[in-house]
């Protein structure tokens, strides 16, 4: 199982432009999730799913939207970058019968927005 | 509001040496607790995951402990190596707070030589 996989690893936007952080897990998991984790602080979460067509928000989802067609898929999409949205995202996943909502996680996204 | 907090934010020891870092939440009402790893530039590991009627999980040369009543959890590091060097996260799923991992701001260890 390859888990958890994000792309792209890096990316360095324009203000005012807008990307789609890719993010795929091959676990089956039902929940997925989106974080972002800004430098010295916590992780904090964007949005979730609990299952394909079903997605909630966060904590911080403003300037964000996400789309959940496939169980394997959770795309996160900015439309307006903003420097604000300066950070590293992950997307993690989770299945509660298996592993009692035990969350895994991606290697992240670097995003600039200059 | 429901917060964790990890004190001290960073940490730095010889050797060899045991260690703890520490937990602490507000609300005693949660589902689980989770400890993660993270090496600079790189994703979360899980490490070990307490449910709340759990008092303690072991992985090799790690022990969590969780305390519901009084809001702390601590990570137990037997024998460190300088390959433990990390930021160490603890993450509470707090009962009512629907599918969300509420973190702390980590504690970046790094074990000398």
């Amino acid at each position: 199982n390859a888990g958890v996989t994000q792309t792209p690893k890096f990316r360095i936007l324009k203000i005012g432009q807008s990307m789609t952080l890719q993010c795929t897990q091959d676990m089956n998991h039902n929940y997925m999730y989106w974080y972002r984790q800004d430098p010295g602080m916590g992780l904090k979460l964007i949005y979730y799913s609990v299952g394909a067509g079903i997605t909630d928000k966060g904590e911080v989802p403003n300037g964000y939207n996400v789309s959940r067609s496939t169980t394997e898929d959770f795309p996160l999409r900015l439309e307006l970058a903003a420097p604000s949205q300066t950070s590293v995202y992950f997307c993690a996943s989770s299945q509660p019968q298996l592993s009692q909502y035990e969350q895994y996680f991606g290697p992240g996204t670097r995003l600039t927005v200059t | 509001k429901q917060e964790v907090t990890q004190i001290p934010a960073a940490l730095s020891v010889p050797e060899g040496e045991n260690l703890v870092l520490n937990c602490s939440f507000t609300d005693s009402a949660i589902y689980n607790l989770q400890w993660f790893r993270q090496d600079p530039g790189k994703g979360l590991t899980s490490l070990l995951l307490i449910q709340s009627s759990q008092r303690e999980q072991t992985s090799g040369r790690l022990n969590a402990s969780l305390d519901k009543s009084s809001g702390r959890s601590t990570l137990y590091i037997a024998a460190s190596q300088p390959g433990d060097s990390a930021t160490y996260l603890c993450a509470v799923r707090f009962t009512g707070g629907g599918n969300k991992l509420t973190f702390g701001t980590g504690t970046q260890l790094k074990v000398e030589l």
